[in-house]
């Protein structure tokens, strides 16, 4: 079946720095991803989102970037802030229509002061 | 107050019980959804409601139940809990608008331990 997978499980990162988390999807036919953020005892919290007719996307100090051809996302925070510290997770939809979300494993962000 | 809530926050019962976990919103929308949070795992969506009455499977459905009698209520039920349905539960809703923002809202999560 389809996954959504993360290359690492861990990152830490020194304050002020920019990090980089990536994702990789198995679906060519996914058109559309978001990236959550996870804080201890919290739910998930939407932090960017993604369709497939694009392939970069900014918010406030957070980039997604998304590459079709390897079927690679990724999410560049900059200027980490110890507030970024949680677990970040992307998830894929196969439909834009369709508000299935299928989540990958998450990837533990640490910022060390 | 929080948009998204969900009770109780923390939960732990025995096998073969039955339990409810509820969710409320206060964000007007349509869709209501019900994830399970494992360790390494991710979230899976188990049952999703586009409307009052509207139920749909998710991919990890078999053991639970769920009931959407109003917009603003949707809760999951086990009907014979199992140990192995411990994990955290997360409730999520979202207001589907063509062309825009497709964000689901999650609530702060039930941590359910079944022994």
């Amino acid at each position: 079946g389809e996954s959504v997978g993360l290359h690492l499980p861990t990152l830490s990162v020194q304050e002020g720095d920019n990090s980089i988390i990536n994702c990789a999807y198995s679906n060519s036919a996914s058109d559309y991803f978001i990236w959550y953020k996870q804080e201890s005892g919290k739910g998930p919290q939407f932090i960017i989102d993604i369709r497939s007719n694009m392939d970069k996307r900014q918010g406030q100090r957070v980039t997604v970037l998304l590459n079709k051809t390897v079927k690679h996302l990724s999410l560049q925070i900059a200027a980490t802030q110890p507030g970024d510290s949680a677990v970040y997770f992307c998830a894929e939809k196969f439909d834009f229509g369709n508000e299935k979300l299928t989540f990958g494993t998450g990837t533990r962000l640490t910022i060390i002061p | 107050d929080a948009d998204v809530t969900q009770t109780p926050r923390n939960r732990i019962t025995k096998t073969g019980k039955r339990i409810m976990l509820e969710c409320s919103q206060t964000k007007g929308h349509d869709r209501m959804y019900w994830y399970r949070q494992d360790p390494g795992l991710g979230l899976r969506l188990i049952y999703y409601s586009f409307d009052v009455k509207d139920i749909n499977k998710g991919e990890i459905s078999d053991g639970y139940s769920v009931s959407r009698q109003a917009q603003a209520k949707f809760s999951l039920s086990l009907e014979s809990a199992i140990p192995n349905q411990t994990a955290l539960y997360f409730c999520a809703t979202s207001d589907w608008t063509s062309g825009l923002n497709n964000e689901q809202f999650f609530g702060p999560g039930t941590r359910l331990t079944v022994l």
